[in-house]
């Protein structure tokens, strides 16, 4: 059983649709970040959420970190093929990160 | 900018053959990790090092060894591979976890026959 558990495990979008991926828990983090990665890659940092209820735009992404830190979502406006990739959630646990199992993104031109 | 960097890239093991996956920082990080990646499991913790000098158990480390040979390395050891140890490697590192987030190798992948 994951720690994290995202939603949905794949999502397959037409270019110019938004989309929302989900990170659920039932414990509670003191922050979690989100990671993207690209075949034949290690994850990217996107970003990190720290405070509950907090939202952080970068460019077409949004993420929000739930009041009870134990949830959080990141939402993709106006989808571009560049943005395809294995989106990763992670929240720390004893001093290191626990991955969710990811949420494959494929956004057609 | 090298980061974290990874060799070898890919590998292949015979069942009962060991290998040693390295692994190089220059980023003055402290901490460094190893992870695997399987279909459907996300990344799971193999084993760890916060400081240099120290080295900790993760989720999964039954079948490997590591090696913090300095600040900057650290070593990834299969003793006798077995077939449901073929996945992708990634090793990290950090500077803290909080607030910093890990960066990532580009990635070991490794099969066992």
């Amino acid at each position: 059983t994951q720690l994290l558990e995202q939603s949905p495990q794949f999502l397959s979008i037409q270019e110019g649709e938004n989309l929302t991926v989900y990170c659920n828990s039932s414990s509670v983090f003191s922050s979690l970040q989100w990671y993207r990665q690209e075949p034949g890659e290690g994850p990217v940092l996107l970003v990190t959420v720290v405070t509950g209820g907090e939202v952080k735009k970068l460019k077409r992404l949004t993420f929000q970190f739930g009041d009870a830190r134990k949830d959080s979502s990141l939402h993709i406006t106006a989808a571009q093929p560049g943005d395809t990739g294995l989106y990763l959630c992670a929240g720390v646990v004893d001093y290191k990160l626990s991955f969710g199992a990811g949420t494959t993104v494929t956004v057609r031109a | 900018n090298a980061g974290v960097t990874q060799t070898p890239k890919f590998q292949v093991l015979k069942t009962g053959q060991s290998m040693t996956l390295q692994c190089a920082q220059d980023m003055n990080h402290n901490s460094m990790y190893w992870y695997r990646q399987d279909p459907g499991m996300g990344l799971r913790l193999i084993y760890y090092s916060a400081s240099e000098g120290t080295t900790d158990k993760g989720e999964v480390p039954n079948g490997y060894n590591v090696s913090r040979l300095n600040k900057r390395e650290f070593s990834l050891r299969l003793e006798s591979a077995a077939p449901s140890q073929t996945s992708v490697y990634f090793c990290a590192s950090s500077e803290g976890v909080e607030y910093y987030g890990y960066t990532f190798g580009s990635g070991t992948r490794l099969t066992v026959v």
